[in-house]
């Protein structure tokens, strides 16, 4: 079947350090992969996305590449600031399914410290 | 351009009582996902409405149920609460029903079963 895992949480770095959240999925075919945050209180943002092999997605400073070789979609920022804390799923959209539906990880809670 | 909004964003129920979520999707977008999201837990899937029917389904009983509208707008209804009903209910909208397309949350009905 398919599905996702994350590395636990919580992350915790101080400020302008380097961050990696480890994403590796299960699926049939390519699926799309995703990258959402959740900030305190709020509903799912959308961070970033790649929907085939070898595809970067990026956006605020954060990165992410689809691996197929190793079914992978890690996370990563230079340099991470206080307004970054919040919690991120990683994703997946199963190729060739009727519909988009979203498979999620179980999160993981990144706090930045000053 | 308004996103996906929702409404109640918080709901306090006792047990046996049945609720009513609603949900307008982002303007120009004709699909809409529910996502039952437990304290501490990722996203699980619902199901989905396009052209006002439920396309695809998730692995929740039949006391859960939906309908979407002309305008599509969407319901969810929830009969015979259980105290592990409690959780965030997230509605997301997409522009089609397809696989590449990504989904855009809204911030969620917090719903509390005593």
């Amino acid at each position: 079947g398919n599905s996702v895992t994350q590395m636990e949480g919580p992350v915790t770095l101080s400020e302008e350090a380097f961050l990696t959240i480890n994403c590796t999925y299960t699926a049939t075919g390519y699926p799309s992969l995703f990258w959402y945050v959740q900030y305190p209180g709020e509903g799912l943002q959308l961070l970033l996305k790649a929907t085939k092999a070898d595809d970067k997605g990026s956006n605020k400073g954060f990165e992410a590449t689809y691996r197929k070789e190793t079914t992978s979609f890690h996370l990563e920022k230079g340099s991470v600031q206080v307004s970054d804390s919040a919690v991120y799923f990683c994703a997946l959209s199963p190729y060739g399914g009727a519909t988009n539906k979203l498979i999620f990880g179980t999160g993981t809670l990144l706090a930045v410290q000053p | 351009d308004a996103g996906v909004t929702q409404s109640p964003t918080h709901l306090i129920k006792t047990r046996g009582q049945q609720v009513t979520l609603r949900c307008s999707p982002k303007s120009g977008h004709d699909t809409v996902s529910w996502y039952q999201q437990a304290l501490g837990q990722g996203p699980q899937f619902i199901f989905q409405y396009y052209e006002e029917e439920e396309r695809q389904r998730g692995n929740f009983p039949d006391r859960f149920s939906g309908h979407q509208f002309p305008n599509y707008s969407s319901e969810l209804n929830v009969n015979a609460l259980l105290l592990g009903d409690s959780a965030l209910y997230l509605c997301a909208s997409s522009p089609t029903i397809y696989p590449q397309e990504t989904q855009y949350f809204g911030p969620g009905t917090r719903l509390l079963v005593l």
